[in-house]
């Protein structure tokens, strides 16, 4: 069965320090990934989506950046963390679009808070 | 672009009652329709998935339907649990794909 791991759950970071959330996904392969992010009260934004290595979108303009070295792993960056950076953070696979099912299966999440 | 609404943003009712969750969107031209639980501080657990081509799905309690052409889906929920105390959201994939468009939820408490 697939499963998918995201760490760390909980990061208090200052202001100005780097980020790294990393995101890997067993039992499949060339899955759909992607980060989202859940302010407070709020939907989900996508943030980037990847449908292969290397391969990344961007959704919105920002202080992030993701990138996909692997198959079936996904890291989320920053070089300098902003106080607006703090949210909820969600990785999460689909199968290739396509198929039929694209079911999205998320992460546990990242709580992320930036002082 | 494709907007997503839940309404209402809150519901509370006594366990054991029958109930009724909205997601209405903007763009008929959708490839499926996903509805999600999140518990707090936790990640979203699929529920159902709606093809374009369907009109609901059934899981044990829960019954999501989808009407394209009004750009509403529901998903209803029989005799209601504490258990089934959550956020719930809809998202729709979007015809060319890759593109995950969610509501704000629905925040559901269930009395005991």
């Amino acid at each position: 069965s697939q499963t998918i791991h995201q760490w760390p759950a909980t990061l208090v970071q200052p202001v100005g320090s780097p980020l790294s959330l990393e995101c890997t996904v067993e039992g499949t392969s060339n899955p759909n990934l992607y980060w989202y992010r859940q302010a407070a009260g709020r939907g989900l934004q996508l943030l980037f989506y990847s449908v292969g290595i290397g391969q990344i979108s961007s959704e919105v303009p920002q202080n992030l950046s993701a990138s996909r070295p692997q198959d079936r792993q996904f890291i989320l960056s920053s070089k300098k963390l902003l106080l607006s950076d703090s949210g909820f953070y969600l990785c999460a696979w689909s199968v290739a679009f396509g198929t039929g099912d694209e079911k999205l299966f998320f992460g546990s999440g990242t709580q992320l808070s930036v002082l | 672009k494709q907007e997503v609404t839940q309404i209402p943003a809150a519901l509370s009712v006594p366990e054991g009652e029958n109930l009724v969750l909205n997601c209405s969107f903007t763009d008929s031209a959708i490839y499926n329709l996903q509805w999600f639980r999140q518990d707090p501080g936790k990640g979203l657990t699929s529920l159902l998935l709606i093809q374009s081509s369907q009109r609901e799905q059934t899981s044990g309690r829960l019954n999501a339907s989808l009407d394209k052409s009004s750009g509403r889906s529901t998903l209803y929920i029989a005799a209601s649990q504490p258990g089934d105390s959550a956020t719930y959201l809809c998202a729709i994939e979007s015809n060319t794909g890759n593109q995950f468009y969610f509501g704000t939820g629905t925040s559901l408490t269930v009395i005991p």
